[in-house]
């Protein structure tokens, strides 16, 4: 079955950019949209964005200035970059792939802890 | 951006109690719906899409109801492996938003 693993620094400092990369294996990229959600220790999911494997994207309006998507359906992988980070950044981040009929998310990485500090 | 309430969000019960976990939509979402099980250091799991259709696998006890701006989520007999955090999704408009959660606990 289809699984999905988040990979990049566990460490970012304030000012620089955050990159993340979700490695999807057991399936085919191609032909779905996929998605990053983020999570603050002890506080709810927020939704950051999504890209398709065409390279379409649609970005949360609150971090669009700052977020970039892309997708290399030649490895299998899409990747999150999000500028300008500061400590309200620090959270877990999560891929996952949106469903095929509608815009949630079926299945999901385990999710990466990324911090924001110098 | 729409704006999703949940309530409660704490609710202490009993295994085999029935629970009854309400959503709310700042405007109307139609049925464009979804709810998620969390439990601590996990990844969301889908329960329900579509507001009240149930994903592959997810127990029967699991059921969505509603339309518009209110929303259910009901587990017919509370599951020791049920206590968990539960969130709803709108996916009516960009920004996809979450809910807060409700948090279900041991009575």
């Amino acid at each position: 079955q289809v699984q999905l693993q988040e990979s990049g620094p566990g460490l970012v400092k304030p000012s620089e950019t955050l990159s993340l990369t979700c490695t999807v294996s057991g399936g085919s990229i191609s032909s779905y949209y996929w998605s990053w959600i983020r999570q603050p220790a002890g506080k709810g999911l927020e939704w950051i964005g999504r890209i398709y494997t065409s390279g379409s994207t649609n970005y949360n309006p609150s971090l669009k200035s700052r977020v970039t998507m892309s997708v290399d359906t030649s490895k299998n992988q899409f990747s999150l970059k999000l500028s300008s980070v500061t400590a309200a950044d620090t959270a877990v981040y999560y891929c996952a792939r949106v469903a095929l009929y509608g815009d949630y998310s079926d299945i999901w990485g385990q999710g990466t802890m990324v911090t924001v500090s110098s | 951006d729409i704006q999703m309430t949940q309530s409660p969000s704490t609710l202490s019960a009993s295994v085999g109690d029935r629970v009854t976990i309400t959503c709310r939509a700042s405007q109307s979402i139609s049925s464009w719906l979804a709810w998620y099980q969390q439990k601590p250091g996990k990844a969301p799991k889908l329960l329900i899409y579509k507001a009240s259709s149930l994903e592959s696998g997810v127990p029967s006890r699991f059921s969505g109801s509603g339309s518009g701006t209110e929303f259910t989520l009901t587990i017919s007999s509370l599951q020791p492996d049920d206590f968990a955090t539960y969130y709803c999704q709108q996916y009516n408009s960009y920004s996809f938003t979450f809910g807060p959660g409700t948090k279900v606990d041991i009575k």
